[in-house]
């Protein structure tokens, strides 16, 4: 029974790139998350999708970062132009449908910004 | 805004004591939670959660407590074994979106 899959597991990019992070959820799951942690910090809330909508992303930023989970393959967060700032690892977690069911996590995708 | 804190940002134990890790949070209407542990290199690992209408959780080795009075909750495992080496988050949910906040986590740090 697989668990939450991301991929890369490690990208570099060079500032002005774009980065793409996939995450396949697992299997039955249709509720996404994406959840970004800098160095000896928690993780902090991005984005919250269902398939073919986005709920909620007040925890995104304005500009340059988006994400999708359409209704076939993964769901994906893409940041346009990255900066310095950008370098994290990012997680993925996804959960069942109903009320108050735990995420279950991916081990991330570590982005380094040259 | 939510926030949520935790008392010890590192324990250090002995193997084969029990660990007590505490979690604050800030919004009084969160009523689900769940801990978390975090490797080195990995994501989250889901280990118990808990609702609010429930003040006492039991796991294998593992036991929450939720003291909503207090807005508090801990995790406490038994005979800590060097494998439970990790930084352990609580997280409250629930709500419409069901999206998680994580303090900054305790490091568990096991001696043999």
């Amino acid at each position: 029974n697989a668990g939450v899959m991301q991929n890369p597991r490690h990208l570099v990019r060079r500032r002005g790139q774009e980065a793409r992070l996939r995450c396949s959820p697992m299997k039955g799951h249709s509720h996404v998350y994406w959840y970004r942690q800098l160095p000896e910090e928690g993780l902090k809330f991005m984005v919250y999708l269902q398939k073919e909508n986005i709920i909620d992303e007040s925890g995104m930023p304005k500009e340059r970062f988006s994400a999708e989970f359409p209704k076939e393959g993964p769901s994906i967060l893409r940041i346009q132009q990255v900066v310095r700032g950008d370098s994290a690892a990012y997680f993925c977690a996804s959960h069942s449908s109903g009320t108050n069911q735990p995420q279950h996590f991916g081990d991330g995708t570590r982005l380094s910004i040259l | 805004g939510e926030s949520v804190g935790l008392h010890l940002p590192t324990l250090s134990v002995q193997e084969g004591d029990n660990s007590i890790i505490n979690c604050a949070y800030s919004n009084s209407a969160s009523d689900y939670f769940i801990w978390y542990k975090q490797e080195s290199g990995k994501g989250p690992q889901f280990i118990i959660d808990i609702r609010s209408n429930m003040d006492k959780r039991q796991g294998q080795r593992v036991t929450v407590l939720l003291n909503k009075t207090v807005k508090h909750l801990s995790l406490q495992i038994a005979a800590t074994q060097p494998g439970d080496s990790a930084v352990y988050f609580c997280a409250p949910g629930g709500g419409a979106t069901n999206k998680l906040i994580f303090g900054t986590g305790t490091l568990l740090a096991v001696q043999p």
